[in-house]
């Protein structure tokens, strides 16, 4: 079955560091998602990517992030100064068709632990 | 925007028992439900999902009900097993708004043996 894969799958850094996540979207899927999830709080939506460019984004999703589709399979999200606060375990998620009622398919998750 | 609340945080039964977790939303326009099983060390998985024109859905041991009137659903869980052993998440999003889910909380069914 295909699936979504997330690397790395935990990542370790200094406050103000700049971090890379990764993932790799369901081959076929058009339609790829960053949300986070901070220990013992909801699953949060940061971000959703169509077509090279942002659909829709959270006030999460200030200037300290951006994705990117760097090639045809892989999916980033750059933290350019992490916090803190940042710490939580992201997922990318992607999905065939966008408009309400699709199905989103995950990662594994990267969690992420800023010193 | 939408807001779902979902409870209990925390669910243990014993083995054979059934489970229930429920979850409220605001957003009249939501019409979409889907349920995420997550096991440990591996992402979020769509297990069933219903949808608003419908006010139960079922499939083998689980099921979904939905009243839209008070906007609550619920996730039925029967005669589980320790591999149900999970956390679960409900969502909720609207065709015609903003298409992104809005998760709940969580909740971290523990089935004992």
């Amino acid at each position: 079955e295909p699936e979504v894969t997330q690397t790395p799958s935990h990542q370790v850094t200094q406050m103000g560091q700049e971090v890379i996540l990764r993932c790799v979207p369901i081959s076929n899927h058009l339609y790829f998602y960053w949300y986070r999830q901070i220990l013992g709080q909801k699953v949060e939506f940061l971000v959703s990517f169509y077509n090279n460019e942002i659909s829709e984004k959270s006030e999460i999703f200030d200037d300290q992030f951006s994705v990117e589709r760097p090639d045809g399979s892989n999916f980033t999200l750059k933290i350019r100064s992490t916090k803190l606060e940042d710490s939580a375990m992201y997922f990318c998620a992607s999905s065939e068709a966008y408009g309400g009622g699709e199905k989103l398919f995950f990662g594994s998750g990267t969690q992420l632990s800023v010193l | 925007g939408e807001n779902v609340e979902q409870h209990p945080s925390t669910l243990s039964v014993q083995e054979g028992d059934s489970a229930v977790i429920k979850c409220t939303y605001s957003d009249s326009a939501s019409n979409y439900f889907p349920w995420y099983k997550q096991e440990l060390g591996k992402g979020p998985q769509l297990i069933i999902d219903i949808r608003s024109n419908v006010g139960e859905k079922k499939d083998q041991r689980i099921a979904v009900t939905l009243n839209k009137t008070a906007k609550h659903f619920s996730l039925h869980i029967t005669e589980t097993q320790p591999e149900d052993s999970a956390v679960y998440f409900c969502a909720a999003s609207a065709s015609g708004g903003s298409y992104i889910p809005t998760f709940g909380r969580g909740t971290s069914l523990i089935v004992h043996p």
